[in-house]
């Protein structure tokens, strides 16, 4: 059984450039979110997807937005990059919704803003 | 404002040593509680799911308790081993979303 695929796994991109990052959930996973993990913040909650609709966001501004596609598939675009946006983002999907939604991460992608 | 705290922030112990790693949260309205293991510049790996209306949790050396009303759960890990070595993080679940304590570096000595 695949596990959570994102991509691209490294991207090295220039401050006020815009990027997007994939995510592929689990095959029957609906619920998709993503974190962004940073050594002086930690892992802070992005944004989290269920059949298409945003059911929550955290407090990012707003250069930071997703979507979810009809497959469950997702990607988080960030828009003129500063060199703070660097971290580890990681994307984690889940079955179901409540207490019993186990949720599973991806490898993430290393975003390094210059 | 929900909070997740671990401590210690960073551990060693030489192997076969029993490990306890502790997490409190401030909010008792979860839906479940979930520990998680992290190896440098890789994501997180799933260790222990416990549902709200659990006390615990075992999968092989690997034991979780949560108490709701003292707001804090404790990973044990028995007979460490080197490969037991990672940070460990854990995370409280409601409002769709994980919030994550700092997590704990675990050394285990050969």
């Amino acid at each position: 059984k695949a596990g959570v695929t994102q991509t691209p796994r490294y991207l090295i991109k220039t401050r006020g450039q815009q990027v997007t990052l994939s995510c592929s959930p689990i095959s029957g996973h609906r619920s998709v979110s993503w974190y962004q993990q940073t050594p002086g913040q930690g892992l802070q909650f992005l944004f989290e997807y269920f059949s298409e609709t945003q059911r929550n966001k955290g407090n990012f501004p707003g250069r930071f937005s997703g979507r979810q596609f009809s497959n469950s598939r997702s990607e988080m675009n960030v828009s003129t990059l500063e060199l703070g946006d660097s971290a580890l983002y990681l994307c984690a999907s889940s079955l179901e919704t409540g207490e019993r939604a186990e949720a599973f991460f991806g490898q993430g992608t290393r975003l390094t803003v210059v | 404002k929900q909070e997740v705290t671990q401590i210690p922030a960073a551990l060693s112990v030489p192997e076969g040593e029993n490990l306890v790693l502790n997490c409190s949260f401030t909010d008792s309205a979860i839906y479940n509680l979930q520990w998680f293991r992290q190896d440098p510049g890789k994501g997180l790996t799933s260790l222990l799911l416990i549902q709200s209306s659990q006390r615990e949790q075992t999968s092989g050396r690997l034991n979780a308790s949560l108490d709701k009303s003292s707001g804090r759960s404790t990973l044990y890990i028995a007979a460490s081993q080197p490969g037991d070595s990672a940070t460990y993080l854990c995370a409280r679940s409601n409002d769709y979303k994980l919030s994550f304590g700092a997590g704990t570096t675990v050394t285990v000595r050969a």
